[in-house]
């Protein structure tokens, strides 16, 4: 069973369609959730880390929430270029802290 | 240049030869990964090491082995390689004492045929 599940597992919006992105967990002690972007053929790229319940952090259209149970990747007014695959990972105490990642939402955004 | 490096980028490779993909580090980060990637599958752990003498299996290591050659430097080997490990491998580091994100590699697209 997945620890970390993303959802949906493909997305495509009109540029301007506002939309959320999910990632649940279902592990205890939890020491960090991060989201990274990937473009096809590329490396991930780090976007936020959030480390408690409450915590949201911002970067131009994107915005990551945190509950006790799941977090969210707001993008608001998307536009193509925000075009790629979002990954959600968790570090866990009682796993060291190495990141585990789900399996991605792949966004495609039509202008 | 690039923080975390891989080479090579791209390499076709036979089913039972050996292969080594390096990887080496300029973040001064203690922790190291190498992570496989396949379609609808996303990243999953191979082998990680926090420092030099501390080198861990992920959880598919199973056909493959690992190096850390230095604190910089950690490369993965695939002893005889196999059709089903053709995959994107992915090498990260991150700084085990601030717990904070990983930073990828480009990656290198492995073809065994």
């Amino acid at each position: 069973e997945d620890q970390v599940t993303q959802s949906p597992e493909a997305l495509r919006l009109q540029e301007g369609e506002s939309s959320s992105l999910n990632c649940s967990y279902t592990v205890s002690g939890l020491r960090g959730l991060f989201w990274y972007r990937q473009d096809p053929g590329k490396g991930p790229e780090f976007l936020f880390t959030l480390y408690s319940a409450g915590e949201e952090k911002e970067k131009e259209r994107l915005k990551a929430t945190l509950t006790k149970k799941e977090s969210f990747l707001h993008i608001t007014a998307p536009k193509p270029e925000d075009s790629a695959t979002y990954l959600c990972a968790v570090a866990l105490s009682g796993g060291s802290y190495i990141p585990t990642f789900g399996r991605g939402t792949s966004l495609i955004v039509h202008p | 240049d690039a923080d975390v490096t891989q080479t090579p980028r791209n390499r076709i490779t036979k089913t039972g030869k050996r292969i080594m993909l390096e990887c080496s580090q300029t973040k001064g980060h203690d922790r190291m990964y190498w992570y496989r990637q396949d379609p609808g599958l996303g990243l999953r752990l191979i082998y990680y090491s926090f420092d030099v003498k501390d080198i861990n299996k992920g959880e598919i290591s199973d056909g493959y082995s690992v190096s850390r050659q230095a604190q910089a430097k950690f490369s993965l080997s695939l002893e005889s390689a196999i059709p089903n490990q053709t995959a994107l491998y992915f090498c990260a580091t991150s700084d085990g004492d601030r717990n904070t994100e990983a930073f990828f590699g480009q990656g290198t697209r492995l073809t065994v045929v």
